[in-house]
């Protein structure tokens, strides 16, 4: 079974900084993709950034490229996002997303339970 | 960015019926076009993926069709557990983008 333990989030004032980890087990992690996206409040879902299987390729959206950065361990089996000059428009529910593939073409296959960031002084 | 928009916003429908919900795509996407489900409380769940596929352990009453700009997501016969908030997805480049989503409620 696919199981997704994401951890980091918390309450950050404006200007701060997070480090999300996400450990994966069930699956061979070298094999897949990995991505985060969020949910803000309003409901809208927003792929955040990518990975490829190897680390490799990385991708992020517009709205958070140059503050925050992916990375990935596969002798751990864990994703990060390490987010910087974190913005009250940030504040979200993160999700930790296994690919079906190993890399680009995204189909979100398996989802972490959630992690809440909020951004607020 | 691609945009996607999904229509309704929002339904009701009562138990049996078949639900039909629209997604359409701002630029051709091919068949790149992937559904979730979303419960209350919970995490999106992959339903649909590449427009017609049904992901392994999602009861075959749904379906999804479509392809350029214009997708279908049906529910055959609805059943109570299906009340859910639905989202589309291409995955057609970078960014994948997601539809605003639509809310399935049972009468």
């Amino acid at each position: 079974e696919v199981f997704l333990l994401e951890s980091g989030g918390s309450l950050v004032q404006p200007g701060g900084s997070l480090r999300l980890s996400c450990e994966a087990s069930g699956f061979t992690f070298s094999n897949f993709a990995m991505s985060w996206v969020r949910q803000g409040p309003e409901k809208r879902l927003e792929w955040v950034s990518g990975i490829s299987n190897s680390g490799y390729s990385k991708y992020y959206a517009d709205s958070v490229r140059g503050r925050f950065t992916i990375s990935r361990d596969n002798s751990r089996n864990t994703v990060f996002l390490q987010m910087n000059s974190l913005r009250d428009e940030d504040t979200a529910v993160y999700y930790c997303v296994k690919e079906m593939g190993a890399h680009g073409e995204p189909v979100f296959e398996y989802w972490g339970q959630g992690n809440l960031v909020t951004v607020s002084s | 960015d691609i945009q996607m928009t999904q229509s309704p916003s929002s339904l009701s429908a009562s138990v049996g019926d078949r639900v039909t919900i629209t997604c359409r795509a701002s630029q051709t996407i091919g068949n790149h076009l992937n559904w979730y489900q979303q419960k209350p409380g919970k995490a999106p769940n992959l339903l649909i993926y590449v427009a017609s596929n049904l992901q392994s352990g999602v009861p075959s009453r749904f379906s999804g069709s479509g392809s350029g700009t214009d997708f279908t997501l049906t529910i055959s016969s609805l059943q109570p557990e299906d009340s859910a908030t639905y989202y589309c997805q291409h995955r057609s480049g970078t960014p994948p983008t997601f539809g605003q989503g639509t809310k399935v409620e049972i009468k």
